[in-house]
C-alpha cells in the first residue's frame, strides 16, 4: 500500500509563497498521477491539481490556475504543490492522494499539511 | 463541471441501525464514483471505488450500488466508530468535484 506524508505547511502572509511536498513509500509512483485535494477549516473537500504519472499533464481547480503549480519528481517519489500569491482563502489542510483502482482515483491519503494565510 | 450532490447533509441514528446515504451527479460518471469516510482531525479514508467495490480492508458492513448518475452508500449494523462524515466524489472527469458531505451523527 502506498504510504503518503505532506510536508512543507505553514503560516504565510497574504500575498507570499509556499511549496509543499508529498514523499510517496511505494515503489508503483511512477505509475499513478497524482492529486492535491484541501480542506478549509469547517468545509467539504476541494479538488486542487492533479498530475500525470509522467508529469505531462497538469491540472488546476479554476480557484487556484495561474497561482499554483504542481510537479513531480519519479525517482525521487515525490509530488510538489508551489503556491504563489496566496490568499486568505487558500488557508486548508492540503492533502495528496493517489491510488491504483484508476487513472484518477484517490485510494491513498497523507496526513495533511496546514497552511495558514494570515497577516 | 460535474455537480455532486449528497442527501442528506445529516443524518441521525442508532448504534446497529442500517442507513443509506445517496448520491447524485449532474451527469454520468461511467461508475468512476468513490466514497470516503472522515473523522474528526483525520485524513478521509476511501472505503468504496467504482461505485460498488469495497476498497481493501474495509468490513463488508460498507456496500456501495448504483450506476449512471444516482449512486448510494449503505453501511448496515452501525457501530460507534462508524459515526463519521461521508463524501462522495466522482473520477470521471477533471475537475475531480466532491459531495458535499454527510454528517452521520449518534441518535
Amino acid at each position: 500500500e502506498m504510504q503518503l506524508v505532506e510536508s512543507g505547511g505553514g503560516l504565510v502572509q497574504p500575498g507570499g509563497s509556499l511549496t509543499l511536498s508529498c514523499a510517496a513509500s511505494a515503489l508503483t509512483f511512477s505509475s499513478n498521477s497524482m492529486t492535491w485535494v484541501r480542506q478549509a477549516p469547517g468545509k467539504g473537500l476541494e479538488w486542487v491539481s492533479s498530475i500525470s504519472r509522467s508529469g505531462d499533464n497538469t491540472f488546476y481547480a479554476d480557484s487556484v490556475k495561474g497561482r499554483f503549480t504542481i510537479s513531480r519528481d519519479n525517482p525521487k517519489s515525490t509530488v510538489y504543490l508551489q503556491m504563489n500569491s496566496l490568499r486568505a482563502e487558500d488557508t486548508a489542510i492540503y492533502y495528496c492522494a493517489s491510488g491504483p483502482t484508476g487513472a484518477m482515483a484517490l485510494d491513498h491519503w497523507g496526513q495533511g499539511t496546514l497552511v495558514t494565510v494570515s497577516s | 463541471d460535474i455537480q455532486m450532490t449528497q442527501s442528506p447533509s445529516s443524518l441521525s441514528a442508532s448504534v446497529g441501525d442500517r442507513v443509506t446515504i445517496t448520491c447524485r451527479a449532474s451527469q454520468g460518471i461511467n461508475n468512476f464514483l468513490a466514497w470516503f469516510q472522515q473523522k474528526p482531525g483525520k485524513a478521509p479514508k476511501s472505503l468504496i471505488y467504482a461505485a460498488s467495490s469495497l476498497q481493501s480492508g474495509v468490513p463488508s458492513k460498507f456496500s456501495g450500488s448504483g450506476s449512471g448518475t444516482d449512486f448510494t452508500l449503505t453501511i448496515s449494523s452501525l457501530q460507534p466508530e462508524d459515526f463519521a462524515t461521508y463524501y462522495c466524489q466522482q473520477y470521471d472527469s477533471y475537475p475531480l468535484t466532491f459531495g458535499q458531505g454527510t454528517r452521520l451523527e449518534i441518535k
